[in-house]
């Protein structure tokens, strides 16, 4: 099964400030999507940003975007300009585009946002 | 309010009784997937459907699970038997999509939290 790692359990940036997450993840496929999902807390799961793997162009929303590196594996978000209204949980996940949907998570990153 | 929603929120069981949650689905939504997620960990997949057919289920769906998606709208998850370890949010995701491939958007419930005393 593939396994997706996120090895920042909490992470904590100044308001305006710019703050990096990591993920990476580990597949013998080629063809998958990669996600990441914010969860405040007692609030609801939402998607922030995702990637497909055949795209070598890295997504972007607003301040959002990531760092895909395809040959390392490695899958990284990057929020600019950091707001209090992002302090929650980032789960970075992965789906095969070819063998089913089951979505695998990471064990999240808390991001605490400092005024 | 069109999302996604699970009933209860909160669910409170003695070790041994069975319990049963509910998810109604983004309406237009033909795909369903329930997921559970302990403390500090990320949602685990637990099974999928396609309309109400049930087509991937997780090893972690042991016997005492048994989900339902009957006509292809609202689903059930029900444990019987619960243990302590089954102590978890249970979350509920719909999205589209007739088929395995393409990008569809999970769009998730706020979860039914499980307390087994």
């Amino acid at each position: 099964a593939q396994t997706v790692t996120q090895s920042q359990p909490e992470m904590s940036v100044q308001e305006a400030e710019t703050v990096t997450l990591s993920c990476t993840y580990d597949t013998s496929e080629s063809d998958y999507y990669l996600f990441w999902y914010k969860q405040p807390p007692s609030r609801q799961m939402i998607l922030v940003i995702r990637q497909e793997a055949y795209k070598q162009q890295n997504a972007t929303e607003n301040r959002f975007s990531v760092n895909f590196q395809k040959a390392a594996k490695s899958f990284s978000l990057k929020i600019s300009d950091s707001q209090l209204g992002d302090a929650a949980m980032y789960f970075c996940a992965y789906r095969s585009a070819n063998t089913g949907n089951q979505f695998y998570f990471g064990t999240g990153t808390s991001l605490t946002v400092i005024p | 309010d069109t999302g996604v929603s699970q009933d209860p929120r909160h669910k409170i069981t003695k070790r041994g009784q069975n319990v049963t949650f509910r998810c109604d689905p983004i309406s237009e939504h033909n795909r369903l997937y329930w997921y559970r997620q302990t403390l500090g960990q990320g949602p685990e997949f637990l099974t999928y459907f396609q309309n109400e057919a049930q087509l991937e289920k997780s090893r972690l769906l042991s016997d005492r699970f048994s989900a339902e998606r009957p006509k292809g709208s609202f689903s059930t998850l029900e444990i019987q038997r619960t243990e302590q370890g089954d102590s978890a949010m249970y979350l509920c995701a719909s999205s589209l999509g007739p088929g395995t491939s393409g990008f569809y958007e999970q769009y998730f419930g706020p979860g039914t939290r499980l307390t087994v005393t």
